[in-house]
């Protein structure tokens, strides 16, 4: 089992710009949650998505936007990039249509905004 | 006020002692509670997640819960220099549909020393 995968590793950006970061979820699991880390913090929620469809956000702006495909893998994309939106993004999967307690994290993407 | 207070560290101890990290949290409605460790520039690893007051033991881990003044702790016996990570601890917000999101503090920095 190969567990969440995420892609790129690194990304550089300048300010502006668009990024997406794409997600595979663990085996079995449905359910796919977005989480923004910055430095010396803890992760954020930024959304979450079961059966195609954005269910709950955190409090970020509509800059902010995903995707789940019929996989299960996910996509975040944001748009017009601000030196603030530098972070390690978190990927977490969930089996159960989210209800399960255990969320289990990627490795994250390393986004650099210059 | 955050949600979730966790003393950032850093936290440095000579292998073999015992640590103890905590967390307050503001929230009574939060039901579970999490302990994650982060390597450097990896994702969050589950440790152990509790749902009652009291202690839940695993190997060289303990979780302590106590509901009532909203507080969790992990200690960590015969530390290890392997043990040297962020640990971060989590607790599950339920939505109405019975899916969750984790909010997180703000992870405490250990070292351990040989």
């Amino acid at each position: 089992d190969a567990g969440v995968t995420q892609s790129p590793t690194h990304l550089i950006k300048t300010r502006g710009q668009q990024v997406t970061l794409r997600c595979s979820p663990k085996s079995g699991h449905d359910t796919v949650s977005w989480y923004q880390q910055a430095l010396g913090q803890g992760p954020q929620f930024i959304f979450q998505y079961y059966e195609e469809e954005e269910r709950q956000r955190g409090n970020f702006p509509d800059r902010f936007s995903g995707h789940q495909f019929p996989n299960y893998s996910s996509e975040l994309n944001v748009n017009a990039l601000l030196l603030g939106d530098s972070a390690l993004y978190l990927c977490a999967s969930t089996p159960d249509r989210g209800r399960s307690n255990e969320q289990f994290f990627g490795p994250g993407t390393r986004l650099t905004v210059l | 006020q955050k949600e979730v207070e966790q003393d950032p560290g850093p936290l440095s101890v000579p292998e073999g002692a015992i640590v103890s990290l905590n967390c307050t949290y503001s929230n009574s409605a939060f039901q579970y509670f999490m302990w994650y460790r982060q390597y450097s520039r990896k994702g969050p690893e589950l440790l152990m997640y509790t749902y009652s007051s009291g202690n839940k033991e695993d190997g060289r881990f303990t979780a302590q819960v106590d509901k009532s003044s909203k507080y969790i702790s992990l200690f960590i016996r015969d530390s290890q220099p392997s043990d040297s990570a962020t640990y971060l601890c989590a607790m599950t917000f339920k939505f109405s549909g019975g899916y969750n999101k984790l909010i997180f503090g703000a992870g405490t920095r250990l070292a351990v020393h040989p």
